[in-house]
């Protein structure tokens, strides 16, 4: 069974910060990784999607990796806001059924300050 | 419609209350995924649709929960006899075909409380 875990769980940093996300996953088998926001009381917004054979998307100020055999992906969000703040989660998808079934983990809570 | 669309936002129900919750897909999307996720957990799968056939229901806790897409567009999600460990929030997604990359697009989710 496919186990996401990502760190740090939560980070606080004053507005203009670089900041890295890390998550890492048990299976390696799989085809895509995507990376979502969540802001509190809604649903998940898609920020990137990585297939398996590419190693990073960038989408303006954030960029994410993907290293597969090592079971890793990093989301780099440059020049931090304060409307960055909400949860980020990180999701593998493996195969089921004819589609991919993403695995979550249980997120990272950032807060950017003014 | 311009995205995905759940009903009701919110529901309470006393225990042992049945529930229906509605998910409306993006207009033509191929695939339905519903997650529960409990609070301060990311959300953990349900069961996944490819058109009206449920392809993977692996993810259902019990067999009080019960999900179908009968003409492959609008889902019902539907909880028997529910329990207080059923609280939580429950999101569907759907996703464009059969080809990938097979990005997901999620809805506002409907939040259960059991009381």
């Amino acid at each position: 069974k496919q186990e996401v875990t990502q760190i740090p769980a939560a980070l606080s940093v004053p507005e203009g910060e670089n900041l890295v996300l890390n998550c890492s996953f048990t299976d390696s088998a799989i085809y895509n990784l995507q990376w979502f926001r969540q802001d509190p009381g809604k649903g998940l917004t898609s920020l990137l999607l990585i297939q398996s054979s590419q190693r990073e998307q960038t989408s303006g100020r954030l960029n994410a990796s993907l290293d597969k055999s090592s079971g890793r992906s990093t989301l780099y969000i440059a020049a931090s806001q304060p409307g960055d703040s909400a949860t980020y989660l990180c999701a593998p998808g493996g195969a089921s059924g004819g589609s991919y079934i993403p695995t979550f983990g249980r997120g990272t809570s950032l807060i950017v300050h003014p | 419609g311009a995205g995905v669309s759940q009903s009701p936002r919110y529901k309470v129900a006393k225990r042992g209350q049945d529930v229906a919750l509605r998910c409306d897909p993006i207009s033509g999307h191929v695939s339905l995924f519903w997650y529960q996720q409990a609070l301060g957990q990311g959300p953990e799968f349900l069961t996944y649709f490819q058109n009206e056939a449920q392809l993977d229901k692996s993810g259902l806790p019990s067999d009080r929960f019960f999900a179908e897409r009968p003409e492959g567009s609008v889902s019902t999600l539907k909880i028997q006899r529910t329990q207080q460990e059923d609280s939580a929030v429950y999101l569907c997604a759907s996703s464009s075909g059969l080809a990938g990359p097979y990005e997901q697009y999620f809805g506002p989710g409907t939040r259960l409380t059991v009381t």
